[in-house]
């Protein structure tokens, strides 16, 4: 099973900072690792595909990068609603399986 | 509008069975594959099942795997989890999600807003 690991667990952010978030697979996943965004009692939503490819009607100011083992989210500069937890997904073997999630916090 | 709407949760005794459903609408249902996740309260996101559009696919993970089936109705546009021998460890609320292809093993582009099941005595 690929495990994949979040750093950090928690952020409090002050509103146009910029985010990093990093997520670590155990072994090598190419680039099918998938963002998602999850806010209070919603589901997750898509944020970003195969590790940088941008997602229709997301905003431009999260972006992914990374290959192999090693994967970033960014938000370059954070808005109020950007308060959610964040969670990183691999695809590219069974078990699919998810990040423990980073839950960001507005200051 | 392209939705999933699940439904079928609620309170069981442990040991019991549960049967979730999830409805699709605004999209063609038959040419995606399905997946069910679940999150427990407070925690993560955990992959339950998928299963490809024409059903001759079906995965799970080891822990759930004899436990839980996952099906499909293309005619009706939904998908379905049956659920047995459950534990208090399978409390959790339930989404349905819908993979952007008709094979399995991608991102999920599409959730529905979840169904609770609480496994308690």
């Amino acid at each position: 099973e690929i495990v994949l690991t979040q750093s950090p667990d928690f952020q409090s952010v002050t509103p146009k900072e910029k985010v990093t978030i990093t997520c670590r697979a155990s072994q090598s996943i190419g680039r099918s690792l998938h963002w998602y965004q999850q806010k209070p009692n919603q589901p997750p939503k898509l944020l970003i595909k195969y590790a940088s490819q941008s997602i229709s009607g997301v905003p431009s100011r999260f972006s992914g990068s990374g290959s192999g083992t090693d994967f970033t989210l960014t938000i370059s500069s954070l808005e109020a609603e950007d308060a959610a937890v964040y969670y990183c997904h691999q695809t590219t073997s069974l078990p699919l399986t998810f990040g423990g999630g980073t839950k960001v916090e507005i200051k | 509008e392209e939705q999933l709407v699940e439904s079928g949760g609620g309170l069981v005794k442990p040991g019991g069975s549960l049967r979730l459903s999830c409805a699709a609408s605004g999209f063609i249902f038959s040419s995606f594959s399905m997946n069910w996740v679940r999150q427990a309260p407070g925690k993560g996101l955990e992959w339950v099942s998928s299963i490809n559009s024409g059903s001759t696919s079906i995965y799970y993970p080891d822990s759930m795997r004899g436990r839980f089936t996952v099906s499909r109705d293309n005619a009706k546009n939904s998908l379905y989890l049956q659920m047995n021998s459950l534990t208090v460890d399978d409390t959790a609320m339930y989404y349905c999600a819908r993979d952007p292809t008709a094979g399995v093993a991608n991102y999920f582009d599409l959730w529905g807003q979840g169904v609770l099941v609480t496994v308690s005595s």
